[in-house]
């Protein structure tokens, strides 16, 4: 498809498990973003991938959180040791690029419950 | 600090009303850039419009239309004849050179529900 592409978009799993969530991109888009939705509430921030530059991780909420991305290409989100705050809607999105505010496009989300 | 206010948590109209969805902002940057989506219940986030803060210029695109005020930080969208398909979360978001012109900073979103 053409839109930006997540899996899965259903995960559920154990208090302390890893989970890896995964993210496909439109092609051509340099720039990736992954966002948290809580239940009922707007979106926070996590972190943003420019090309080759450094990741903005300044979002993610603790160590526990990390992503990779490569290249220009797909980029996975990792959750460590997983807690029951950590139960939400996971959202990507991508846009042309960076600096003249092209529109983020986004992806329906992994939702991710744990037990 | 960077921060966008949606003070109405739930909106429910009839078909055909005209409703208004407010978005207040804050910035203390010049240049910023204000963002509307829409999140239907099917989950994903639909991009509806990107104003810069130059252009104060209304928008108006179908049904919908947009008023964007500087002097009151406000950049509000309104839905005339509202149709039951308009049903979903609206958000309202901003990007500033402050944040880094690469986070957007949502709203906590409106719930508009149309009923018929």
């Amino acid at each position: 498809g053409a839109g930006v592409s997540q899996s899965p978009s259903n995960k559920v799993t154990e208090k302390g498990k890893d989970v890896e969530l995964r993210c496909d991109p439109i092609s051509g888009h340099t720039a990736l973003y992954w966002y948290r939705q809580r239940l009922g509430q707007g979106l926070e921030f996590l972190i943003y991938f420019q090309g080759n530059s450094a990741p903005d991780k300044s979002g993610l909420p603790s160590d526990r959180f990390s992503a990779e991305r490569t290249g220009e290409s797909v980029s996975t989100l990792t959750i460590q040791r997983t807690q029951q705050e950590d139960s939400a809607v996971y959202l990507c999105a991508s846009s042309l690029g960076w600096g003249d505010n092209q529109p983020q496009h986004f992806g329906d989300g992994t939702r991710l419950s744990i037990l | 600090a960077q921060k966008v206010t949606q003070a109405q948590t739930e909106i429910s109209v009839v078909e055909k009303e005209d409703v208004t969805l407010d978005c207040v902002y804050e910035t203390r940057d010049t240049t910023y850039y204000l963002f509307w989506y829409k999140q239907p219940p099917s989950g994903e986030l639909v991009f509806l419009i990107r104003r810069n803060s130059f252009d104060e210029q209304n928008e108006i695109s179908g049904r919908y239309s947009w008023n964007f005020q500087k002097s009151t930080s406000s950049f509000n969208f309104t839905i005339t004849a509202s149709q039951v398909v308009d049903s979903a979360v609206y958000f309202c978001a901003l990007v500033s050179i402050s944040g880094g012109y690469n986070k957007l900073i949502f709203g906590a979103g409106t719930r508009l529900a149309v009923h018929p």
